[in-house]
């Protein structure tokens, strides 16, 4: 058990850019979520998949904002022609499936800042 | 809509007294309950969580959390906080029918000498 890993860890862009992160899960693990955190605040919810199949996606993923987890293995979240209110720590986390009694494991981000 | 209310945003204890986190939740049923730890610039740790069963549950680290289903309560507590226990703390509730995790807006907790 490696953990959850996120690449990069910070990233720094101007307005306007499109940015992408990448997460890898835990090798056994089928689910795969990504949050968004701001300060102050706790995470929220963006996306998840299981397998490669994207199950639910929050109405805070806008049109900018695309996820995808092609082989059912790594994932990654792009931002298109990125604001400033996208500045956050982006968190991926990764579970066994079950009626939601798996628990999240998450890595440790991928803070966007926007200047 | 399931929902998770942490009432305190900041609470400061003095290292060796006692810790209790309030965590409020909303939903339909019984909700499966979670606590994470979250230092500065990391990810969240879980530290314990709720299915069914025993209304405390243990975690790592010396937590523990009591569900109270009357109350949609599922507070966490330690006996004796250490300076190392100074963190940001999230409560998160996820429906049976599972999927996302909703957060609450967290505490952070600030241990003095």
């Amino acid at each position: 058990d490696t953990g959850v890993s996120q690449d990069p860890r910070h990233k720094i862009t101007k307005r306007g850019q499109n940015v992408t992160f990448r997460c890898d899960p835990i090798s056994e693990h089928n689910r795969l979520y990504w949050y968004r955190q701001t300060l102050g605040q706790g995470p929220e919810f963006l996306t998840y998949f299981q397998n490669e199949a994207q199950l639910e996606k929050s109405r805070l993923l806008s049109d900018r904002f695309s996820a995808e987890r092609p082989k059912g293995s790594f994932s990654t979240l792009e931002i298109q022609r990125t604001e400033q209110g996208d500045s956050a720590m982006y968190l991926c986390a990764s579970s066994l499936s079950g009626y939601g009694n798996q628990p999240q494991h998450f890595g440790d981000g991928t803070r966007l800042s926007i200047l | 809509a399931q929902s998770v209310t942490q009432p305190d945003i900041h609470i400061t204890v003095s290292e060796g007294a006692s810790l209790e986190l309030r965590c409020n939740y909303s939903y339909g049923a019984t909700p499966y309950l979670f606590w994470y730890v979250q230092s500065p610039g990391q990810g969240l740790q879980l530290l314990l969580k709720y299915f069914s069963g025993d209304t405390l549950v243990q975690g790592i680290k010396g937590f523990e959390a009591e569900f109270k289903r009357s109350q949609s309560s599922f507070n966490l507590r330690k006996p004796s906080v250490h300076w190392s226990d100074a963190a940001e703390y999230f409560c998160a509730v996820v429906g049976t029918n599972a999927g996302k995790s909703t957060f609450g807006d967290g505490t952070t907790l600030t241990v003095k000498p």
